[in-house]
């Protein structure tokens, strides 16, 4: 089984809905990530929490929301989905301290029309 | 300007050749320094890491990190097609925690 999950990964909606993207994780790490991938862009980071009762902006916060409802999970909200919100969102865990290394999930195609 | 600058290609070579990507930055406080691969419709997965200045060798890859010239570099030797994906520099800052990744440089492997 994969350590770090995502759902849906794939996923259509309109302009102006509410969606989530889901992240769980089975490798007991801290820390976790929302990015979005745009080509040419590279990864940019959303949000991210080191910890249940943690929640840090990123680079590219305005649009989107998170929620730490467990250690293991991470949920990514769109309140009000937009056309440039289309892109590729990465779920990613790290453990933290001097490690760095960072753990990504296989990604949800998100397309809002 | 973007805090990591990389060439994003496509960079296309024939198999057994050795392969230079690069990546520059701008930010003098960056300490860990990191290769990941990327598949097609796959996440990235850590391929190198290396923390401050240095050459870091595993396997057919080195990393080396320049931070005099805030240069780091991947290079694979002999090549296979099997390598080709799109590699990711990224690095951090241990103080703020901030992790920074370049575009992604394509890689095509031809045999």
């Amino acid at each position: 089984d994969a350590d770090v999950t995502q759902t849906p990964r794939n996923r259509i909606t309109k302009t102006g809905k509410r969606i989530m993207l889901e992240c769980s994780q089975t490798k007991g790490h801290d820390r976790m990530y929302w990015y979005r991938q745009d080509p040419g862009l590279g990864l940019q980071l959303i949000y991210y929490s080191f910890d249940v009762k943690d929640i840090n902006k990123g680079e590219i916060s305005d649009g989107y929301s998170v929620s730490r409802q467990a250690q293991a999970k991470f949920s990514l909200s769109l309140e009000s989905a937009i056309p440039n919100q289309t892109a590729l969102y990465f779920c990613a865990t790290a453990q933290g301290g001097q490690e760095e290394t960072q753990y990504f999930g296989p990604g949800t195609r998100l397309l809002v029309l | 300007q973007k805090e990591v600058e990389q060439d994003p290609g496509p960079l296309s070579v024939p198999e057994g050749a050795i392969v230079s990507l690069n990546c520059t930055y701008s930010n003098s406080a960056f300490q860990y320094f990191m290769w990941y691969r990327q598949y097609s419709r796959k996440g990235p997965e850590l391929l190198m890491y290396t923390y401050s200045s240095g050459n870091k060798e595993d396997g057919r890859f080195t990393a080396q990190v320049d931070k005099s010239s805030k240069y780091i570099s991947l290079f694979i030797r002999d090549s296979q097609p099997s390598d080709s994906a799109t590699y990711l520099c990224a690095m951090s800052d241990e103080a703020t925690n901030d992790m920074r990744f370049g575009a992604g440089t394509r890689l095509t492997v031809k045999p």
